[in-house]
């Protein structure tokens, strides 16, 4: 089965810091996406990150990059120069593609607090 | 251009009645999901629709939930019934058929 861990429920970081939020998943398929979101108190989900696994390079948007380690199944989310806004839960997701349907499996998250 | 628009944001039912969650699609969108998220949980997937298709039910529950997406009009899922266990956040989101997953802020219901 399918499945995306995130081994850290809560983490925590100074403004202007560097932080690194773990997640490793399970599966069989051999290209994929792998998707950072973001959940600030208001609820929304927020797209930080996507990397295809097709791609070797690591993802990179503004602070926000991936360190990808496909055959580990490890993708974890390296946050730069923290701001306060930065503090909201983390989910790391995969796509799954399976006969005509995909979806989107979520882990559990991490709970980023950031600290003035 | 608007994005995905859910409603109501917040929704309390009594035990035993129904509730129906809408969720308006980004315009050109015409795959929706909806997930369901309890406390401390991530997102779960309930159900894959496109235009008057329902393409992957899989994470729906068998009994009480149905979900629909017509060709006109807002995907709607429907829970009859309601159980204190029904209380959670329920999410859809859209796509226009390629990765680009939108969210919605995602309807808060609460079974009393």
């Amino acid at each position: 089965a399918q499945t995306v861990t995130q081994s850290q429920p809560e983490m925590s970081v100074q403004e202007a810091e560097t932080v690194t939020l773990s997640c490793t998943y399970d599966t069989s398929e051999s290209d994929y996406y792998l998707f950072w979101y973001k959940q600030p108190p208001s609820r929304q989900m927020i797209l930080v990150i996507r990397q295809e696994a097709y791609k070797q390079q690591n993802a990179t948007e503004n602070r926000f990059s991936v360190n990808f380690q496909k055959a580990a199944k490890s993708f974890s989310l390296k946050i730069s120069d923290s701001q306060l806004g930065d503090a909201a839960m983390y989910f790391c997701a995969y796509r799954r593609s399976q006969g005509g349907s995909e979806k989107l499996v979520f882990g559990k998250g991490t709970k980023l607090t950031v600290n003035p | 251009n608007a994005g995905v628009m859910q409603n109501p944001r917040h929704l309390v039912r009594r035990r035993g009645q129904e509730a129906r969650l809408r969720c308006s699609p980004m315009k050109g969108h015409s795959h929706v999901y909806w997930y369901r998220q309890l406390p401390e949980e991530g997102l779960k997937f309930m159900v894959y629709l496109q235009k008057e298709n329902i393409i992957d039910e899989s994470g729906m529950p068998k009994e009480r939930f149905s979900a629909e997406f017509p060709k006109e009009g807002p995907s709607i899922l429907r829970i009859q019934q309601v159980v204190r266990g029904d209380s959670a956040a329920y999410f859809c989101a859209s796509s226009p058929g390629e990765l680009g997953y939108t969210f919605g802020s995602g309807t808060r219901l609460t079974v009393v």
